[in-house]
């Protein structure tokens, strides 16, 4: 079974200073996970991806996230803020065990720039 | 391309009526999905097509959901009687694979009263 863990529900940064989302995730099968933003009134917008290659992943607007496999980890960071990454931030995983396609959103994290 | 695209933005309906929300994925994107998000929570998933094969469904998805993709493209997501609990945003998604990532619409957002 799959499920995900977001640990903060909101996180507040002042502008220019780093950013850590935290997520932990469950999988019975080796994992698929994934980071996107919706900003409000917006779509959902991929920010990365790991699907089993390099466990540093970098993305779009200067975000990174590390696979940790001894720790269940996927935590999104971003070294210095800015006012537009205001916004929620999902963490999905999906089990790669064939037949499964549904991914698992965790409940999301509210991160707040302050100026 | 412009993306997922889906219609409409917005849907008011009594309780009771049936409405129909309309998705159009990436034309070269073969996986087609569906997720129901409500307020304060993460996007859940209803249902999976491979091309015109629906191939996976959630218990959320009871007998009054229906979707269908007839020709491998574009689907539709049908509720019948709806109630109030059924408010949600919809969500449709496309995707090649894992490996390229999914691609979500703007969402309808379903308001019954």
């Amino acid at each position: 079974a799959q499920s995900v863990t977001q640990l903060d529900s909101h996180v507040s940064v002042s502008e220019g200073t780093p950013v850590l989302l935290r997520c932990n995730y469950s999988s019975s099968y080796s994992p698929s996970l994934f980071w996107y933003v919706q900003h409000p009134n917006k779509g959902l917008q991929l920010l990365l991806k790991y699907t089993s290659a390099a466990t540093l992943v970098k993305g779009i607007n200067g975000f990174e996230a590390e696979f940790k496999k001894s720790e269940t980890s996927f935590h999104l960071t971003k070294p210095s803020a800015h006012m537009s990454d205001a916004a929620e931030y999902f963490c999905v995983v999906r089990d790669t065990n064939f037949g499964n396609e549904k991914l698992t959103f965790g409940t999301g994290t509210r991160l707040t720039i302050i100026p | 391309d412009t993306g997922v695209s889906q219609n409409p933005r917005h849907k008011i309906t009594k309780r009771g009526q049936n409405v129909t929300f309309r998705c159009d994925p990436i034309s070269e994107h073969n996986r087609l999905y569906w997720y129901r998000q409500t307020l304060g929570q993460g996007p859940e998933f209803l249902t999976y097509f491979q091309n015109e094969a629906q191939l996976e469904k959630s218990r959320l998805l009871s007998d009054r959901f229906s979707a269908e993709r007839p020709k491998g493209s574009f689907s539709t997501l049908e509720i019948q009687r709806t109630e109030q609990g059924d408010s949600a945003m919809y969500l449709c998604a496309s995707s090649l694979s894992d490996y390229y990532g999914y691609t979500f619409g703007s969402g309808t957002r379903l308001t019954v009263v």
